[in-house]
């Protein structure tokens, strides 16, 4: 079978850094991407990496260690614009299958 | 405005009626996708569509059925569905096959809800 693990809910301080896991169990695997959705919105794509290593978009960071089936995705000086919830994605040839998303808190 | 168009954003529907969702990108892109999104349920993906080819067929069940007649616009015709299938039906479009950057560009969905 194929699953993505990630966490549900993570709550964290505004100005603050927080990680957000994802572990991945696929038969095939091309990447792994980050998507962002607010409530009500549509998801929106954040970073992917299809090698090992970090990727840095702004305040954003991804990180892939395929070895390992897992990644992560790095938010710093949170903002109360990042509340909302995030997914990780694998993309299989054809296919991207996203994790259940987790959900983060902002506090003031 | 991600360049990907559903219609129409909200359908009430009975379980007898027919009716269709309609997806449209001006992305210039090769690829379509339909995702169903539940409360506290993943994104799940339904169907894959790549040079207007049927590519994937997420053991969706037949009440749901897909038309791609071109690489710009994509249906779901439902008929006969149940109330579990009352759910938010996302579309995506991406640049296909060949193009390893995994990013999908999703409209805004179709909240559906069937009594």
């Amino acid at each position: 079978g194929q699953s993505l693990e990630q966490p549900s809910e993570v709550t964290a301080v505004e100005g603050a850094i927080v990680q957000i896991n994802c572990t991945y169990q696929t038969s095939g695997f091309y990447g792994l991407s980050w998507y962002q959705q607010h409530d009500g919105g549509a998801p929106t794509f954040l970073s992917y990496n299809g090698l090992d290593g970090l990727e840095e978009t702004g305040r954003f960071s991804s990180f892939l260690s395929r070895s390992d089936s897992y990644g992560y995705l790095l938010l710093q000086e949170l903002q109360m614009k990042d509340s909302a919830s995030y997914f990780c994605a694998v993309k299989d040839d054809d296919k991207i299958i996203f994790g259940k998303g987790t959900r983060l808190h902002i506090l003031p | 405005e991600t360049g990907v168009t559903q219609t129409p954003r909200h359908l009430v529907m009975g379980m007898t009626n027919k009716k269709s969702l309609k997806c449209e990108q001006h992305l210039g892109h090769n690829a379509m996708y339909w995702y169903k999104q539940s409360a506290k349920k993943p994104l799940e993906l339904m169907f894959v569509y790549n040079f207007k080819e049927q590519t994937e067929n997420n053991s969706v069940p037949s009440r749901f059925s897909p038309e791609c007649p071109n690489s710009s616009h994509l249906f779901l015709h439902l008929h006969t569905l149940q109330p579990e299938d009352s759910a938010l039906y996302l579309c995506a479009s991406s640049q296909g096959q060949g193009v390893n950057t995994g990013e999908l560009f999703f409209g805004e969905g179709s909240r559906l809800t069937v009594l």
